[in-house]
């Protein structure tokens, strides 16, 4: 049974550039919530997916969009990369919306140069 | 505003001692779930333990136990016989009751278990 698969797993790119950040949920989890964890931080939620929706959003700008498919994986794309964008970045899948635990991905860490 | 603290940034035992780290939440919600998450050097948080702010029973797992007091809004984590693959970085968070998938995570702390 396959659980939360990121890819890719490591990812240098330039100030002002775009990056696209995928994952796949654990198999019968229908929900995905990416976060943020800076070097040395706790991670901070960026956003929820649900149904193909965004349901929640931290207090991230709107450089930072998200995408569901139909087969519940899902992407994070951040627009005009800033030096401060470096971090890993935590995919998390549930079930629903309600209070079905999180099963965290390995993350991708991103480095912008 | 919620809001998770871990005034411990780093811990360092030896092997076979015990210890515990500290975490402080606020919420004004009435109900609430209270996490402890592992984070090995993989980067994959692995879950350890989640408490209903209706549940203040203290609870055991082999080595690991939650002391959760409402009275001071804590939820501390105690290692006991610590052991050199304990070393890790360790959340706590907090949600609410309501939507699981938005946590609050404090800023960890890191334990280095020494042979």
């Amino acid at each position: 049974d396959a659980g939360v698969t990121q890819s890719p797993t490591h990812l240098i790119k330039t100030r002002g550039q775009q990056v696209t950040l995928r994952c796949s949920p654990k198999s019968g989890h229908d929900t995905v919530s990416w976060y943020q964890q800076a070097l040395g931080q706790g991670p901070q939620f960026i956003f929820q997916y649900y149904e193909e929706e965004e349901r929640q959003r931290g207090n991230f700008p709107d450089r930072f969009s998200g995408h569901q498919f139909p087969n519940y994986s899902s992407e994070l794309n951040v627009n005009a990369l800033l030096l401060g964008d470096s971090a890993l970045y935590l995919c998390a899948s549930s079930f629903g919306t309600g209070d079905s635990p999180l099963h965290f991905g390995n993350g991708t860490r991103l480095t912008v140069t | 505003a919620q809001k998770v603290t871990q005034a411990q940034t780093e811990i360092s035992v030896v092997e076979k001692e015990d210890v515990t780290l500290d975490c402080v939440y606020e919420t004004r919600d009435t109900t609430y779930y209270l996490f402890w998450y592992k984070q090995p050097p993989s980067g994959e948080l692995v879950f350890l333990i989640r408490r209903n702010s209706f549940d203040e029973q203290n609870e055991i797992s082999g080595r690991y136990s939650w002391n959760f007091q409402k009275s001071t809004s804590s939820f501390n984590f105690t290692i006991t016989a610590s052991q050199v693959v304990d070393s890790a970085v360790y959340f706590c968070a907090l949600s609410a009751t309501s939507n699981t998938g938005k946590l609050i995570f404090g800023q960890g702390t890191t334990l280095q278990v020494k042979p």
